[in-house]
C-alpha cells in the first residue's frame, strides 16, 4: 500500500526564520505531490503542487522534487505566526486519488 | 460559489447507533472523496468516485462504513453499528478531474 512519510513531525521557527519539511512517497508510480496546509479547527487548503522535477516558488513558499528519489520539500522563509498549522503533503498516480501523509505541526515562535 | 457542504458538524452517538453523515460537493466537480482524520493516522481514505461510480472504498472500512453518491451533488457516508474508535473527524472533498481538492469543515463524530 502507498505510503506517505512526512518529516519532522513537528517543527518549531523563530519568526521571520526558515521552515522546511520533507516528504517521501514509497509508491514508485506517483508523478504528482502537494501541499496543503490545515489550521486548528479547519478544513484543509491547498498550498501548492508539483509534478516537474525542479523547484516551485510562490512568494514566501518553495516545493523542491526530485521524482527519482519521490521526495518533495516546501521551505518557508521568513516565516510567520499565521504559518502555524499541520502542513500535509500527498501523492497521487495519474491524478487518481489523493494519498496523505501524517503532516508535520509548524509553530512559529513570535 | 458555494464550496463543499458538510452536515452535521457535530455529531454525538451511541455505542452500536447508525449514523448518517451528508455531502455537498462543489457544483460542476465530478471527483468526490470522503475522508477520516485523526491525529494518529492522519487522513484516511475510505471512499472515492469518480462521476457518481465508486473508484474506491477504503479497503479496512469496508464492514461498518458505506457511502453513497445517489446524484452528482449529494452523498452520505453511513456508518452502522457505531464503535468508540470511530470517533474522529470525517471530511468529504471534491475536485474536477485531477485538480486539487476542495474540503469540507468536517464533520466531527463521538462515539460514547
Amino acid at each position: 500500500q502507498q505510503k506517505v512519510q512526512q518529516s519532522p513531525e513537528s517543527l518549531i521557527v523563530p519568526e521571520g526564520g526558515m521552515a522546511s519539511l520533507n516528504c517521501t512517497s514509497s509508491d514508485r508510480n506517483v508523478d504528482y505531490f502537494w501541499w496543503y496546509r490545515q489550521h486548528s479547527g479547519k478544513s484543509p487548503k491547498m498550498l501548492m503542487s508539483i509534478f516537474s522535477n525542479g523547484e516551485k516558488e510562490e512568494g514566501r513558499f518553495t516545493v523542491h522534487l526530485n521524482k527519482a528519489s519521490l521526495h518533495t520539500s516546501l521551505h518557508i522563509r521568513d516565516s510567520q505566526p499565521s504559518d502555524s498549522a499541520l502542513y500535509l503533503c500527498a501523492a497521487s498516480n495519474m491524478g487518481y486519488k489523493l494519498t496523505f501523509g501524517t503532516g508535520t505541526s509548524l509553530l512559529v515562535d513570535p | 460559489d458555494a464550496g463543499v457542504t458538510q452536515t452535521p458538524r457535530h455529531e454525538v452517538a451511541e455505542k452500536g447507533q447508525t449514523i448518517i453523515l451528508k455531502c455537498e460537493p462543489v457544483s460542476g466537480h465530478n471527483d468526490l472523496f470522503w475522508y477520516r482524520q485523526t491525529k494518529i493516522q492522519g487522513l484516511e481514505l475510505l471512499s472515492y468516485f469518480r462521476s457518481k461510480s465508486l473508484m474506491e472504498d477504503g479497503g479496512a472500512f469496508k464492514d461498518r462504513f458505506k457511502a453513497e453518491m445517489l446524484n452528482s451533488s449529494f452523498s452520505t457516508l453511513k456508518i452502522q453499528p457505531t464503535e468508540p474508535k470511530d470517533s474522529a473527524v470525517y471530511l468529504c472533498a471534491s475536485r474536477v478531474n485531477t485538480g486539487q481538492l476542495y474540503f469540507g469543515e468536517g464533520s466531527k463524530l463521538t462515539v460514547l
